[in-house]
């Protein structure tokens, strides 16, 4: 098994500039997320699915928008690039385990906006 | 305001030392798991701790559950080069749908 696949692994934006970042999973989890890391701030949730077809925002969701047509796929799209959205990004994936979630990451993407 | 605050945030000790890590709210948590991260790595799964009180082992890391589920420590007897590294506690509260909420890490670092 790949686990959980993240492309690309750098990339380098204009401001206003749209981009998808891609997450696949191999795994037959039901949940996926997105996550944001910061420097001084661990990570915080952009957006998540609970299954196929079922997405909801997290803590800081605005400036991206995902979708879930199967259940191995999960893509963040980055609508209008701001340098506030320069981060790591991660994809994880997680089934439920007595309601514990243990998250299985993505190796991540670095974006830079510039 | 972070949800989990971890102390210390950064952490530099010698091979052979001994060090706690600490995870601290005022909420409760179902559960708390810590995770290990590496430069240029995602996060890895070390442990899940669920139960009040609970201790769990992985060779030479201790993980403790406070008993009211508020808190948890992360001690690492004999420290190893190899232990240097991000790690993160994260706590799944059921009223936020099960989502997982990160502190905000600490830096270990440890010297040959």
């Amino acid at each position: 098994n790949a686990g959980v696949t993240q492309t690309p692994k750098f990339q380098v934006l204009k401001t206003g500039q749209s981009m998808t970042l891609q997450c696949a999973q191999d795994m037959n989890h039901e949940y996926m997320s997105w996550y944001r890391q910061d420097p001084g701030m661990g990570l915080r949730l952009i957006h998540y699915s609970v299954g196929a077809g079922i997405t909801d925002q997290g803590e800081v969701p605005n400036g991206y928008n995902v979708s879930r047509s199967t259940t191995e796929d999960f893509p963040l799209r980055l609508l209008s690039a701001a340098p506030s959205q320069t981060s790591v990004y991660f994809c994880a994936s997680s089934y439920s385990s007595g309601g514990a979630h243990e998250q299985y990451f993505g190796p991540g993407t670095r974006l830079t906006v510039t | 305001t972070q949800l989990l605050e971890q102390s210390p945030q950064f952490l530099s000790i010698q091979e052979g030392e001994n060090l706690t890590v600490y995870c601290n709210s005022s909420s409760v948590f179902s559960s708390l798991q810590w995770y290990r991260q590496e430069p240029g790595e995602g996060p890895v799964l070390l442990v899940t701790v669920v139960t009040g009180g609970e201790v769990k082992k992985l060779k030479r890391l201790t993980f403790q559950f406070g008993d009211a589920r508020k808190d948890s420590s992360l001690h690492i007897t004999a420290a190893q080069p190899g232990d240097t590294g991000l790690y993160l506690c994260a706590g799944v509260k059921r009223k936020y749908g099960n989502k997982l909420v990160f502190g905000a890490g600490t830096i270990l670092r440890v010297k040959s």
